[in-house]
């Protein structure tokens, strides 16, 4: 199986602050990586595909980089609704799996 | 409008087995490309990916779970349902089904997710 591994698994920030969020995949996973955003009591919600690509609607503040095990993404001028908790997972293979989450906290 | 909305017991006793039912509307569970999977979140905890089935009928499960676990469609009612037996207290999460979408291979449309507890 592929483990995806998040840093830091939380951090502080302020409105206005640029975040950045590693993901780092055991072993080659190309650009089959995406992202959500959770927010408590509500299920994930998609924000980045195939490493780079927003999903509609999604705000362009978020991007996503990288490219065979090493990805992040970065939230710039963070906004008050972006207080989350983000996941990555990988797309390149079953099973399908997720990192353990980065808590964006004020 | 895409919608998925998950149903089954809210509490179970250990040993049982649980089937939860994904009613999907705005897409046909047919529809070229597209896949029903179910994800679940124990309290506090990480997404866990359960299973997936595709619109030809194709399915994969998680390895660590594959014993316990089957998934299948109704075409005609536009369902998906997923069975877990042998359920014990650590199944105890919220279980969720989200589409995947064949071009991007991303959960683009979640449902609200179906609290489920494991106790005697």
């Amino acid at each position: 199986d592929i483990q995806m591994t998040q840093s830091p698994s939380s951090l502080s920030a302020s409105v206005g602050d640029r975040v950045t969020i590693t993901c780092r995949a055991s072993q080659n996973i190309n650009r089959h990586l995406i992202w959500y955003q959770q927010k408590p009591g509500k299920a994930p919600k998609l924000l980045i595909y195939s490493t780079s690509n927003l999903q509609s609607g999604v705000p362009s503040r978020f991007s996503g980089s990288g490219s065979g095990t090493a990805f992040t993404l970065t939230i710039n001028n963070l906004q008050p609704e972006d207080f989350a908790t983000y996941y990555c997972q990988q797309s390149s293979t079953t099973p399908l799996t997720f990192g353990g989450g980065t808590k964006v906290e004020i | 409008q895409i919608t998925l909305k998950e149903s089954g017991p809210t509490l179970v006793k250990p040993t049982e087995t649980l089937t939860l039912t994904c009613a999907v509307s705005g897409f046909s569970v047919s529809t070229n490309g597209v896949g029903v999977a179910w994800i679940r979140q124990p309290p506090g905890k990480a997404l866990e990916w359960l299973a997936v089935i595709y619109w030809n009928d194709g399915k994969y499960y998680s390895p660590l779970l594959r014993s316990r676990l089957t998934i299948t469609k109704d075409t005609s009612g536009n369902q998906v349902a997923l069975t877990v037996t042998y359920m014990q207290s650590v199944d105890t999460a919220t279980y969720y089904c989200a589409r995947i979408h064949g071009s991007s291979s991303a959960f683009d449309f979640w449902g609200q997710g179906t609290k489920v507890t494991v106790s005697s």
